[in-house]
């Protein structure tokens, strides 16, 4: 079966510029989960998203949102980058409702955004 | 808000030594404890998770403790082998994590020499 999904891998911004993230997550699973992760430190929450309603959000600017679609995939959206936005960001799916005590998060393996 | 702490950031033992890996946590309402491992060029994989109802959990080589009173809990790898080399991230969460709003810690870098 295939895990969570994420594009693009890589990308490489310049400072003011916008990026869309994508993610699929594992097929089943209803909730969603953005996290940074700055090269050396652990996930940083951003948002979570179940049955395309936010659940949960970090302490982050407005200049981050995220969505979630009918078919359970998700975006993230990054406005007016900065060069300390330069970081690994991973989106987690989880079942959801019926299993959703587990607290199991599955991470994909993160697209890489490098701002300059 | 909750904050993680966890150390050492760098653990290099000797394959067939065991490992602990330790973390405390501030916010006494945290429930759920998990800890992540995450290979070079991967994202996070859960290994092993304690809920604040359990004292201790094993799964074969490896085990988590919980210290409500002091706020700390620990990973212990036993036999650790060479693919048990990575980096290992303690998290916790205040809702039994089905918010999916885990607090990690900043990781430990663990090496694992033949």
């Amino acid at each position: 079966d295939a895990g969570v999904t994420q594009s693009p891998t890589h990308l490489i911004k310049t400072r003011g510029q916008h990026v869309t993230l994508r993610c699929s997550p594992i097929s089943g699973h209803k909730s969603v989960s953005w996290y940074q992760q700055v090269l050396g430190q652990g996930p940083q929450f951003i948002f979570q998203y179940y049955e395309k309603e936010e659940r949960g959000r970090g302490n982050f600017p407005d200049r981050f949102s995220a969505r979630q679609f009918p078919n359970y995939s998700s975006e993230l959206n990054v406005n007016a980058l900065l060069l300390g936005d330069s970081a690994l960001y991973l989106c987690a799916s989880s079942p959801g409702v019926g299993t959703w005590v587990t607290g199991e998060l599955f991470f994909g393996e993160g697209s890489r955004l490098t701002v300059l | 808000g909750e904050n993680v702490e966890q150390h050492p950031s760098t653990l290099s033992v000797q394959e067939g030594d065991s490992a602990v890996i330790k973390c405390t946590y501030s916010d006494s309402a945290s429930n759920y404890f998990p800890w992540y491992k995450q290979e070079l060029g991967k994202g996070p994989q859960l290994i092993i998770d304690i809920r604040s109802n359990v004292g201790e959990k094993k799964d074969q080589r490896i085990a988590v403790t919980l210290n409500k009173t002091a706020k700390h809990f620990s990973l212990h790898i036993t036999e650790t082998q060479p693919e048990d080399s990575a980096v290992y991230f303690c998290a916790a969460s205040w809702n039994g994590g089905s918010q999916g709003n885990l607090i990690f810690g900043k990781g430990t870098k663990l090496s694992v020499k033949p």
